[in-house]
């Protein structure tokens, strides 16, 4: 069975240190990978995607994943947290099996503190 | 500007009675997707369409409808909605499988 699973619902950082938000998945089919991030109240934007080029993946306001098959993950990490960058995460897989099945992690909220 | 438009953003109804969620895109995407967001639970696919007249269902399709008549819109139709279909709901659309999402603002439902 396909699954996404983000391994913190909470990660808790101050400002200007790493930040690491952990996904892995699980599926039989060649993914498609995704970071979404929802502020509050809001909807939701695309961070950056994997699709089979590059493994390691830039994103907008200085997030970067790196895809690793061996491992089944797709980690979200920024070197420098900023205040804005508290909202919640979400990993999604798109399965590439000529549908377009969408399976999102449960989410992850990050607080970044002063 | 490129976007994708839901309304109503809040809607309160009581148990039974048939409504009608809209969604437009104005980017001629030939991808959509309808999703409810639950606390704890992330985002879960209810119906998506690839093209005109092609839908097919998400994980969580049961009490819902959808149709595709035009590639602009993509309505979701409850057609006798109870209380576990409160939930906030968004539509997204797509140019293509994996280009990534462009996501309306939300419709907050509350079924009493």
């Amino acid at each position: 069975a396909q699954s996404v699973t983000q391994l913190d619902s909470h990660v808790s950082v101050s400002e200007g240190t790493p930040v690491l938000l952990r996904c892995n998945y699980s599926s039989s089919y060649s993914p498609s990978l995704f970071w979404y991030v929802q502020h509050p109240n809001k909807g939701l934007q695309l961070l950056l995607k994997y699709t089979s080029a590059a493994t390691l993946v830039k994103g907008i306001n200085g997030f970067e994943a790196e895809f690793k098959k061996s491992e089944t993950s797709f980690h979200l990490t920024k070197p420098s947290a900023h205040m804005s960058d508290a909202a919640e995460y979400f990993c999604v897989v798109i399965l590439n099996t000529g549908g377009f099945k969408t399976i999102f992690g449960a989410g992850t909220r990050l607080f970044v503190k002063a | 500007e490129a976007q994708v438009t839901q309304n109503p953003r809040y809607l309160i109804t009581v148990t039974g009675k048939k409504l009608t969620v809209t969604c437009s895109q104005n980017m001629n995407h030939e991808y959509m997707s309808w999703y409810r967001q639950d606390p704890g639970l992330g985002l879960r696919q209810i119906y998506y369409s690839m093209n005109v007249e092609v839908t097919d269902k998400g994980d969580v399709p049961e009490g819902y409808k959808v149709s595709r008549k035009e590639k602009r819109n993509f309505p979701l139709i409850l057609e006798s909605p109870s209380p576990n279909q409160t939930s906030l709901y968004f539509c997204a659309s797509s140019e293509r499988q994996n280009y990534g999402y462009t996501f309306g603002s939300g419709t907050r439902l509350t079924v009493v």
